[in-house]
């Protein structure tokens, strides 16, 4: 069966800090992976998603990245944390990409 | 874009029916998923309608209505561990847009 982790859980940064949130999927291959972020009291927002190795799709404009070195890994990453970075970041994959995505624990992100 | 709208709050007794809707506008719809959130913790997957229709999946179905732009989550016998915020969510462009969610809360 196919399990999805993220780390880490909980993460509270100094503003103006870097960051990289990992999520890797496993139990199968050459998924369709996605970052989303979840503002307190809000829908999840879209931030990128990738087809396959290398090839990633930006939603949103802001100082977040985002990289896919291997087939199931995905890599969330910004240069200087700002104030409104603060949510609930989740990965998620799907075999397809209109099929149901399947989401991983979260990262609790909180920047001071 | 995308416009999905689903109420915020709905309250409901133990053992009662609710019926959460969602309306939505989009250009490129292929399907609507519906989703359960416990607070704290990552979405879940319900259900998913990509034909007109009702699905049912043992206390939970979910209706569809392409021409309407309507859909709805029923929830059946409702139980305390059903209190969670329920995401509407329609596929565009192969990709998913997520309404703001329901909050529904279980009381005894």
């Amino acid at each position: 069966s196919q399990t999805i982790h993220q780390w880490p859980a909980t993460l509270v940064q100094p503003v103006g800090s870097p960051l990289s949130l990992e999520c890797t999927v496993e139990g199968t291959s050459n998924p369709n992976l996605y970052w989303y972020r979840q503002a307190a009291g809000r829908g999840l927002q879209l931030l990128f998603y990738s087809v396959g190795i290398g090839q990633i799709s930006s939603e949103v404009p802001q100082n977040l990245s985002a990289s896919r070195p291997q087939d199931r890994q995905f890599i969330l990453s910004s240069k200087k944390l700002l104030l409104s970075d603060s949510g609930f970041y989740l990965c998620a994959w799907s075999v397809r990409r209109e099929e149901t995505q399947y989401f991983g624990p979260g990262t609790r992100l909180l920047v001071l | 874009g995308q416009n999905i709208d689903q109420p915020t709050e709905m309250t409901a007794t133990e053992g009662a029916i609710v019926q959460i809707n969602c309306t939505y506008q989009t250009s490129g719809f292929n399907g609507l998923f519906w989703y359960q959130q416990h607070a704290g913790e990552a979405p879940t997957f319900l259900s998913y309608n990509v034909l007109d229709g009702l699905e049912e999946k043992g206390r939970f179905s979910s209706f569809l209505s392409r021409s309407k732009g309507y859909s709805y989550l029923l929830l059946k016998e409702l139980q305390m561990k059903d209190s969670a915020s329920y995401l509407c969510a329609v596929t565009y462009d192969y990709k998913l847009s997520f309404g703001a969610g329901t909050t529904v809360t279980v009381r005894a």
